[in-house]
């Protein structure tokens, strides 16, 4: 069973710029999460989708931050415009169901703000 | 206000010996408790969970302890090997896991050979 795919796994840009990252979950999962995490620290909830529909976006910064996932697949996380403060590993992670499923990562996409 | 707390940033243990993990929170309405282990350049990766209706979980040679009165939870790991050097977050969600993981900050076990 392949894992969850996440790109690009690196991106450098500079402040005020956007960046926007990708996520492919694992096949017939139906939560979908992407997490922060920022160096030293756990990772931090974002939102969470059950199939297209958000489920949680509390800590999401919708000023900047913007996430969906069309046709209850694949999603992307966009930031616009990037601060120095938003360098961290952006994790996706799926669960077949949400409540206590098991949540599996993807390997994280690290993004530098210069 | 940090819910879940690994107050040891770091632990290294020999080999077959037991590596001894500890996690405190402070939310009394978590009721569901994980761990996760994390090798660089990888996500997390789902070790072992433990609901608050038991004290105990032990799959292989992970064992979780938790013990709610102090509200602490431990892993214990026996016998440690090379392979387990890695990041273990604890993490811990309310109502039976219905609502979103809280991590700790991790700690980075490294076993010597």
């Amino acid at each position: 069973e392949a894992g969850v795919a996440q790109s690009p796994r690196y991106k450098i840009i500079e402040k005020r710029q956007s960046v926007a990252f990708w996520c492919n979950p694992i096949s017939g999962h139906a939560t979908l999460y992407w997490y922060q995490q920022i160096l030293g620290q756990g990772p931090k909830l974002l939102i969470q989708f059950q199939n297209n529909g958000v489920v949680d976006d509390s800590q999401l910064p919708k000023d900047r931050f913007s996430a969906e996932r069309l046709k209850g697949v694949d999603s992307t996380l966009k930031i616009q415009p990037a601060k120095l403060e938003d360098s961290a590993v952006y994790l996706c992670a799926s669960s077949r169901g949400g409540g206590g499923d098991t949540q599996y990562f993807g390997p994280g996409t690290r993004l530098t703000v210069l | 206000d940090q819910q879940v707390k690994q107050n040891s940033p770091s632990l290294s243990v020999q080999e077959g010996r037991i590596s001894i993990l500890n996690c405190d929170y402070t939310n009394s309405m978590f009721d569901y408790f994980l761990w996760y282990k994390k090798y660089p350049a990888e996500g997390p990766t789902f070790l072992i969970s433990i609901s608050s209706i038991k004290d105990k979980n032990e799959d292989g040679r992970f064992t979780v302890f938790l013990n709610k009165s102090a509200k602490h939870l431990s892993l214990h790991i026996v016998p440690s090997q090379p392979g387990d050097s890695a990041v273990y977050f604890c993490a811990a969600s309310r109502n039976s896991g219905n609502t979103p993981l809280v991590f700790g900050k991790g700690t980075r076990l490294s076993v010597i050979a």
